[in-house]
């Protein structure tokens, strides 16, 4: 069946220093891709998303860039902060929506 | 505004019984709301998909029986656990597409956490 891998599972990074995770999908019909933060015991929060007719898109400290030939996609987060520490999903819309296994982000003080 | 609702946040209950949780989308109509269910530092398991005024369609492996979903109107969507066992302990959380957003992007309710003793 159709698949969303993502890595790395999970990711410590510095205060201040920017955390990059990736997404492949397998279904070459999806057109559409979400990224979700979930905080401990919280609902899924969408934070960017992005479509495929654009190679990347950028809302403030976060941005995602999409790869449709090589099937990739990934989230870069810039000047980390405690705040960022949450669990990431990145998701990819074909027929359904199929979403990855997340990461977790640990941010150092 | 794209609020959904759950209710309840969580509920314990014994084996045996049936446990109903409402999905509801506060300020927008959600012609197709999702079920999901998440395990422990794991993903969200699609377990269905419900369309207002028909039936729902389940994800392979989902027992439509176990997990009966009715979408009754287009704020409202309930999934209920239908005589409940321990393995069916979890997070079951529902989303809503706003036709704001072109139907694409998914909003979450807040969960609902099930113990089944």
């Amino acid at each position: 069946g159709e698949n969303v891998e993502q890595h790395p599972s999970t990711l410590s990074v510095q205060e201040g220093d920017s955390a990059v995770i990736k997404c492949t999908y397998s279904d070459s019909a999806s057109n559409y891709f979400p990224w979700y933060k979930q905080e401990l015991g919280k609902r899924p929060q969408l934070i960017i998303d992005i479509r495929s007719n654009v190679g990347e898109k950028k809302d403030q400290r976060i941005a995602v860039t999409l790869n449709k030939t090589a099937k990739h996609f990934s989230l870069h987060i810039t000047e980390t902060q405690p705040e960022d520490s949450a669990v990431y999903f990145c998701a990819a819309r074909g027929d359904k929506i199929i979403f990855g296994k997340g990461t977790r982000l640990h941010i150092l003080p | 505004g794209a609020v959904v609702s759950q209710h309840p946040s969580w509920v314990i209950c014994k084996s045996g019984t049936s446990v109903k949780i409402e999905c509801r989308s506060l300020d927008f109509q959600a012609t197709t709301m999702f079920w999901y269910r998440q395990f422990p530092k794991q993903s969200l398991m699609l377990m269905a998909t419900s369309n207002e005024g028909s039936k729902a369609t389940y994800e392979q492996g989902v027992e439509k029986d176990k997990f009966l979903i009715n979408h009754a109107s287009l704020t409202l969507s309930t999934l209920t656990v239908t005589s409940a066992h321990p393995e069916d302990s979890s997070f079951y959380i529902c989303s809503a597409s706003s036709p704001r957003s072109n139907q694409e992007t998914q909003y979450f309710g807040p969960g609902t956490r099930l113990l089944v003793l």
